[in-house]
């Protein structure tokens, strides 16, 4: 079975740009969540999708956003691009999502850096 | 909220060797779920082994196992026979169920020496 996949797996913005991030996960797993990680702040988690809705959030601004799809491919956006967005996202998918109860798998991420 | 603290930020430890990683939380809750992840040089981030709360067994996964101390909040991972390919950095995390996200602690970047 394919794992994760993330595409782009390298990309390079400036200010004030937005940027898409795609993500998708395993075949039969509903749920997808992402992270950011940075060297300063660690791995942060952004935002959960199930059926195409979004269930739970992380304390990040309105900039960053998300959807899903029927198929569970996941996308987030980030608008307005600032340096401190520079960092590696990590999209991660589990059957339903039930944190603990249900074991995340990650993709190998996307490498974003604004210059 | 909950956080997650791993106090040695590199541990380096000879080939064949054990090496034990500590990792600590803050929670009010009872049930919750604590996970190690690995993350080499790739960055893929990959599970190596995870503790249900409400299980007192310690669990095992091959030479990686846990010290699972409830009262203390204190998850430790115990690397044994220690090979060229554990060094990563390793990640303990955190979550309570449901549509929450995992909680992580800053990571142990563990070095083999061979």
């Amino acid at each position: 079975k394919a794992g994760v996949t993330q595409t782009p797996r390298y990309l390079i913005k400036t200010r004030g740009q937005q940027v898409t991030l795609s993500c998708s996960p395993i075949s039969g797993h509903r749920s997808v969540s992402w992270y950011q990680q940075t060297p300063g702040q660690g791995l942060q988690f952004l935002f959960e999708y199930f059926s195409e809705t979004q269930r739970n959030k992380g304390n990040f601004p309105g900039r960053f956003s998300g959807r899903q799809f029927s198929n569970s491919r996941s996308e987030m956006n980030v608008s307005t691009l600032e340096l401190g967005d520079s960092a590696l996202y990590l999209c991660a998918s589990s059957l339903a999502g039930f944190g603990g109860t249900d074991t995340q798998y990650f993709g190998p991420g996307t490498r974003l850096t604004v210059l | 909220a909950q956080t997650v603290t791993q106090s040695q930020p590199e541990m380096s430890v000879q080939e064949a060797e054990t090496v034990t990683l500590s990792c600590t939380y803050d929670t009010s809750e009872s049930d919750y779920y604590l996970f190690w992840y690995k993350q080499p040089p790739s960055r893929q981030m990959i599970l190596v082994i995870r503790q249900e709360a409400y299980k007192q067994q310690n669990a095992t996964e091959n030479r990686f196992s846990v010290n699972f101390q409830k009262a203390a909040k204190s998850f430790s991972l115990k690397i044994s026979d220690s090979q060229l390919g554990d060094a990563a950095m390793y990640f303990c995390a955190y979550n309570e169920g449901g549509a929450d996200g995992l909680t992580f602690g800053k990571g142990t970047h563990l070095i083999i020496q061979p």
